[in-house]
Parts: C-alpha cells; sequence; structure tokens
C-alpha cells in the first residue's frame, strides 16, 4: 500500500458525459501528479500541482482540468468524454518538487460507451 | 518528445532464471527509475539511479545508470513466481520536467 487513495476505482459512463476523479496523496506529500495509461500509448503524463499551484503540464486536453485543493487532495475533471479516453487514470504523489520519487495510487479504471 | 524504448516487450521464463531488461533513450536523462506494476495496482518503485555507471541493488534486483546517460538495465535474478509483472523505466532530464516512461517489459514466470 503506497499510501496514495484513489476513487472511485472503477467508473463506466457514456460519450458525452463528465467525470470526477479523485486522489489523496500520502500523508505529508505537497506534490500530486495525474498520469494517464492506455495499452497502446502506456504512462502518459498529465499534470502536476504542488501545494495547491500548477506545476508542470504534459499532454493534458483541454477537455481535462485538474486542481488541488488546501488540504492537498486532488480532482481530475474529465469532460466531454470520448470513447478513447477509456483507460486507467492514476495519481502519483511526492514529498518535495521536482520529485523523481513519486507513489502511485491504485488506479481508476475509466470505460466510456 | 522524450521517448524510452525498452525491451524486450514481453518474456516468459522459468522460476530460477535470471532476468535482464533494458531501456534506451535518444536523449540524455539525469536520473532514471526502474516501476514495476501489477494486475490491477498502480506502479511502485523498486529502484532510482542518480549518477551515471552506478549500480544499485535492492534484493534480487539490480539496476544500472548508463554511462551515455542514454540507458539503464535491470536484471532481476533467481526469479520467482511473484516477479510476475509489467516493469517500467522512467528517465527525468531536469529542472520540472516530468518523468518520462517507457512502455515496459511483461515479465511471466513460469514455475
Amino acid at each position: 500500500d503506497s499510501g496514495v487513495t484513489q476513487t472511485p476505482k472503477h467508473l463506466i459512463t457514456a460519450t458525452g458525459q463528465r467525470v470526477t476523479l479523485r486522489c489523496s496523496p500520502r500523508s505529508g506529500d505537497l506534490s500530486v501528479y495525474w498520469y494517464q495509461q492506455s495499452l497502446d500509448q502506456g504512462l502518459q503524463f498529465l499534470i502536476q500541482y504542488y501545494n495547491g499551484e500548477e506545476r508542470a503540464k504534459g499532454n493534458i486536453l483541454e477537455r481535462f482540468s485538474a486542481q488541488q485543493f488546501p488540504d492537498l487532495h486532488s480532482e481530475l475533471n474529465l469532460s466531454s468524454l470520448e470513447l478513447g479516453d477509456s483507460a486507467l487514470y492514476f495519481c502519483a504523489s511526492s514529498r518535495t518538487t521536482p520529485s523523481y520519487e513519486q507513489y502511485f495510487g491504485p488506479g481508476t479504471r475509466l470505460t466510456v460507451t | 518528445g522524450q521517448q524510452l524504448n525498452q525491451s524486450p516487450q514481453s518474456m516468459f521464463i522459468q522460476e530460477g532464471e535470471d532476468v535482464s531488461m533494458n531501456c534506451t533513450s535518444s536523449s540524455i536523462f539525469n536520473t532514471w527509475l526502474w516501476y514495476k506494476q501489477e494486475p490491477g495496482e498502480g506502479p511502485v518503485l523498486l529502484i532510482a539511479l542518480y549518477k551515471a555507471g552506478e549500480l544499485t541493488s535492492n534484493g534480487r534486483l539490480t539496476a544500472q545508470f548508463g554511462i551515455t546517460r542514454k540507458d539503464s538495465f535491470l536484471n532481476i535474478s533467481a526469479s520467482i513466481p511473484s516477479d510476475v509483472g509489467i516493469y517500467f523505466c522512467a528517465g527525468h532530464s531536469s529542472g520540472n520536467t516530468p518523468l518520462v516512461f517507457g512502455k515496459g517489459t511483461r515479465l511471466s514466470v513460469i514455475a
């Protein structure tokens, strides 16, 4: 158990819908990272927050957004969902930034039908 | 963008055998990491390497940071069934740039 929690574990929704994925980092970690994992693309970095502020952005679609709250939990919002958004979404956390030693949560499996 | 090429893509080995896998890049990285992912779980950090030429062990796992800074290797000795999973390499270049992950090596161990 990495200490990073993610909810929900599974999510099934229809195209065009909007969903919110939630992540709580390890106790004491200030940095949160979001990744998308699909079969053909591997782990793709989406976005990073550190102590409430956006720190780095990867290939995150404009339909996706995230934020980190004062209690350090983070939410990833995915809107106007398409079939291709079906994937595993992982949250990771680290103590500082930049930090290469990231601890991953169990992931949320999103299925868009 | 930066890409990491992992090989082999998959391996089937007998229990007790040693395993070698590697990760290469056309770009230089200043940090290399190896993660393992088991079904239904997130990746777990196995080894972090911070210096070119560095050789680091974690139990039966040994990883090396290539001297060119463009590659890294992971060896597993005397494999056991619980070694099954996908092994990912990841590299970091500088500053606040994100980690870049390889596509993984899927390891299957036959008892």
